[in-house]
């Protein structure tokens, strides 16, 4: 079956770094993506990876390694606003997602 | 500004009443998605659509029905074959192949079965 792992709540202080990971078995890859999701809100997309290495963007960054079915998202200088579920999909080989449960992440200040 | 507008925001039902979510883009994407979100569990996929007149069921779609007249507007009705309606229902589009592109959500709609 495809599966896709993240940790279901993380904790980290504000203006920290906080590095949420994801793996992954699913049946084929063609890419992998993050959404921030605020609560009682919708997704918005954060990173596509498809390439291995490390994509930066602003304050976020996103990292896949295909050998090792992994990908993380790393948020630095960690605002309040940054509280939030980021949830990690990956594409397959019929370019479908799949969606992880999600991470909820508090930020204390 | 383009965007989807997910209609209503929340709503509340009775055992055995069908309900529509009306999802409406201006993005002129082609293709249309509805999804469910349960608490702890990634989002599913009802049903899908690439072109107009055309949809596809997901991975959820029993209890469940769509059209696509226009390519702006892909509704969702819950009917009663629905065991479990209640949840939070996302629509999105995307102009990628497939799901491949950045998919743009509406805000949501929240169902509760009373």
């Amino acid at each position: 079956g495809q599966n896709i792992d993240q940790p279901t709540e993380m904790t980290a202080t504000e203006g920290a770094i906080v590095q949420i990971n994801c793996t992954y078995q699913t049946s084929g890859f063609n890419g992998l993506f993050w959404y921030q999701q605020h609560a009682g809100e919708a997704p918005t997309f954060l990173s596509y990876n498809v390439l291995d290495g490390l994509e930066e963007k602003g304050r976020f960054s996103s990292f896949l390694s295909r050998s090792k079915g992994y990908s993380y998202l790393l948020l630095k200088e960690l605002q309040m606003k940054d509280s939030a579920s980021y949830l990690c999909a990956v594409l397959d080989s019929n370019y479908q997602l799949i969606w992880g449960a999600g991470t909820k992440l508090i930020i204390k200040p | 500004d383009g965007g989807i507008t997910q209609s209503p925001k929340y709503l509340f039902r009775k055992e055995g009443q069908n309900v529509t979510l009306s999802c409406e883009q201006n993005l002129n994407h082609d293709a249309m998605y509805w999804y469910r979100q349960d608490p702890g569990q990634g989002l599913r996929l009802i049903y899908y659509s690439q072109i107009v007149n055309d949809f596809q069921k997901g991975d959820i779609a029993e209890g469940y029905s769509v059209s696509r007249e226009k390519k702006e507007s892909f509704p969702l009705t819950v009917t009663s074959a629905q065991k479990n309606p209640t949840a939070f229902y996302l629509c999105a589009s995307t102009s990628g192949e497939g799901q491949a592109g950045e998919l743009f959500f509406g805000e949501g709609s929240r169902l509760t079965v009373l």
